[in-house]
């Protein structure tokens, strides 16, 4: 069974930093691009960024460039987001999520999501 | 690049179809095979329901089905049920990045 689990979220103060982990089983971790989408109280889904396989491959989303970068360890199965200079704004539910070619690019499995919380 | 346009809200009675529609440029929906669409329930993570316009991932029902013309993507669900109550967005796919819709809440009457 396919299996996302996020952690490292809470709260926050503004210009803090955060790491997020999202923890794969139940696939070959190493076949896949990992991707995180958050989702402000309420509001809808935002891509954030998103890693290929081999991690050759990067994007980020203009809101988070500069500020937020993903990784991934394949012995591990796991990848990650280091948050950095956190803004308000940046307060929501943030899911990982897998895709490949296979499934038409679409993100076929995703975690429980982690919530983070920036403010004062 | 702008989100993808979904409207607010759709209902419908049970046993009656809907449909949701997906608009974007012929950036993204129109030239795109890889829109997805996703169901999120309350306080749930969202659920893929249909990836490159018109597939069913293994044990979603066939009362959903996805179409697309254009820069317009849909979602047709036919046959409502109460448990399809949720919000629903597109997606569309270009290199490596997601556009999502704004997101569509459906109410079974």
């Amino acid at each position: 069974e396919v299996q996302l689990v996020g952690s490292g979220g809470g709260l926050i103060q503004p210009g803090g930093s955060l790491r997020l982990s999202c923890a794969a089983s139940g696939f070959t971790f190493s076949e896949f691009y990992m991707t995180w989408v958050r989702q402000a109280p309420g509001k809808g889904l935002e891509w954030i960024s998103s890693i290929s396989g081999s991690s050759r491959t990067i994007d980020y989303a203009d809101s988070v460039r500069g500020r937020f970068t993903i990784s991934r360890d394949n012995a591990q199965k796991s990848v990650y987001l280091q948050m950095n200079s956190l803004r308000a704004e940046d307060t929501a539910l943030y899911y990982c999520a897998r895709s490949s070619y296979a499934s038409g690019w679409s993100l076929d499995s995703w975690g429980q999501g982690t919530l983070v919380t920036v403010s004062s | 690049q702008s989100a993808l346009t979904q409207p607010a809200s759709v209902s419908g009675s049970p046993g009656q179809s809907i449909t949701i529609s997906c608009t974007g440029a012929s950036s993204d929906v129109g030239n795109s095979i890889y829109v997805s669409w996703y169901q999120q329930h309350p306080g749930k993570a969202p659920k893929l329901m249909i990836y490159e316009v018109s597939n069913r991932p293994s044990g979603i029902s066939n009362r959903f089905s996805g179409s697309k013309s254009g820069n317009t993507a849909s979602l047709t669900i036919s046959g409502l049920q109460a448990e399809d109550e949720a919000d629903y967005y597109c997606s569309s796919y270009t290199s490596i990045s997601w556009l999502f819709g704004g997101g569509t809440k459906l109410t079974v009457l």
